[in-house]
Formats: C-alpha cells, sequence, structure tokens
C-alpha cells in the first residue's frame, strides 16, 4: 500500500486565489511527522511546511498552511494569494520512527495570470 | 540556510565510465539519504545511511555504492555507467526527528543531473 497519495497529478489555479493540495498518509504509527516540499523546475527541493502528529492545530508558514485531519489521515496543502512564482511540483511527504521519510508522486501547480 | 552541497550540478558521461557524486553537509546531522528522480516523477530512496560506517539500501533496487567514512561526507558511485542510470540524484540529510521535539526536516542539496549517453 502507498504510504503517501497525492491524487493530483496537475492543478490549476488563478493568481491571488488560494488553492488547496491534495494528501493522503497511510500508518499505524502514533508518532509521525508530515512535511511539504516545492520543487521548481530548477529542480531543488524547497521545505515549506511541518505538522507533527501531535499537534492539535494546524500548522502555517505566512501563506502556507496545512489542513491536518488526522481522523481522515489527510494533510492538505493550502496556498492562499497564490503567485506566479508558485508554479511547481509540490510534494507531501511523511516521516515514520524518526527516521524513515516516504514522499508522494507530487502534484504540479501552475498559476495562471 | 541549508549547508548540503552536491557536486557535479550536471555531468554527461559516456557508457560504461565509473563516477562519483559527492555530497557533502557541514550541518553535523547523522542521518544522510541518496534519491533518485526522473523529471517531474516522484523521488525513490536508493541508499541511506545513520550514521559512520552504517550505511543501507532504499526502497529502488539501484547499481551504485555509497560510503559514509566521515559524518559530513556521503558519496555515491556508480562503477559502470550505463543509459537506464540517466536521472537526477538528490542528497539529503536531517538532524533526529521526534515528533515531540520539533521538525528534523530534510535538508536537500541541488541536485546531481546525470547523463549517460
Amino acid at each position: 500500500a502507498q504510504k503517501i497519495t497525492q491524487t493530483q497529478p496537475g492543478m490549476f489555479v488563478q493568481e491571488k486565489e488560494a488553492v488547496t493540495l491534495d494528501c493522503t498518509y497511510d500508518t499505524s504509527d502514533q508518532s509521525y511527522g508530515l512535511f511539504w516540499y516545492k520543487q521548481p523546475s530548477s529542480g531543488e527541493m524547497i521545505f515549506l511546511i511541518y505538522q507533527g502528529s501531535y499537534d492539535e492545530q494546524n500548522a502555517t508558514e505566512g501563506r502556507y498552511s496545512l489542513n491536518f485531519q488526522k481522523a481522515r489521515k489527510s494533510a492538505n496543502l493550502v496556498i492562499s494569494a497564490s503567485q506566479l512564482g508558485d508554479s511547481a511540483m509540490y510534494f507531501c511527504a511523511m516521516r515514520e520512527n524518526g527516521n524513515q521519510f516516504y514522499f508522494g508522486t507530487g502534484t504540479s501547480l501552475t498559476v495562471i495570470p | 540556510e541549508a549547508d548540503i552541497y552536491q557536486t557535479p550540478r550536471y555531468l554527461v558521461i559516456g557508457t560504461g565510465k565509473k563516477i562519483t557524486l559527492e555530497c557533502s553537509q557541514t550541518m553535523g546531522h547523522d542521518k544522510m539519504y541518496w534519491y533518485q528522480q526522473d523529471p517531474g516523477m516522484e523521488l525513490h530512496l536508493i541508499h541511506y545511511s545513520y550514521g559512520v560506517n552504517s550505511t543501507e539500501k532504499g526502497d529502488l533496487s539501484s547499481e551504485s555504492t555509497v560510503s559514509r567514512i566521515r559524518t559530513e561526507h556521503f558519496p555515491l558511485t556508480l562503477e559502470s555507467a550505463r543509459p537506464s542510470h540517466t536521472s537526477q540524484y538528490l542528497c539529503a540529510s536531517s538532524e533526529y526527528g521526534s515528533e515531540l521535539a520539533g521538525t528534523g526536516e530534510l535538508f536537500f542539496g541541488e541536485g546531481s543531473r546525470l547523463t549517460v549517453l
């Protein structure tokens, strides 16, 4: 079974609008971490946001927020006020046991002017 | 600002050549990882290390080998490159991550794009 599932291969959003990128995860551990990374066309991986399994509040970092629904095992990324520079691949990832990281297949986001 | 470096950034070589992709980090992280990624595709873990003299193979079978003689250095070697090895290779490191203590996110290098002709 896939540890991380991203069901949206590609998404489009109008500039200045908000967009939600979906991510569901599968684990039987009580302690785990959830991450989102951005990968522009240049290829580097940029860390965006983190949510720990014990955190009761949704994580936020500037225009990024993580909609964490533990019972549904979902960790969707919300980008508010989209900018042209947000066009990139976005990867959801999970850490189990403090060591092992699992990545999803990614979502390609295109921001339309 | 992450301090993890990969060289070379780009490499074009012929079939059968031996290559080493270098990865160094100055953050003192014990855990280091190599991922293989085709353009626009998911990341596949090929090797990881939890400390000096510790290396393990990842989920994706790979003909490459790694070594971890020093904490800061985690090179990846292909003894005989083939066109099927054409890909991007991403090195990453992290400190110990505990969901009770904080983030412990992966820091990535800029990647090495390998083309084997």
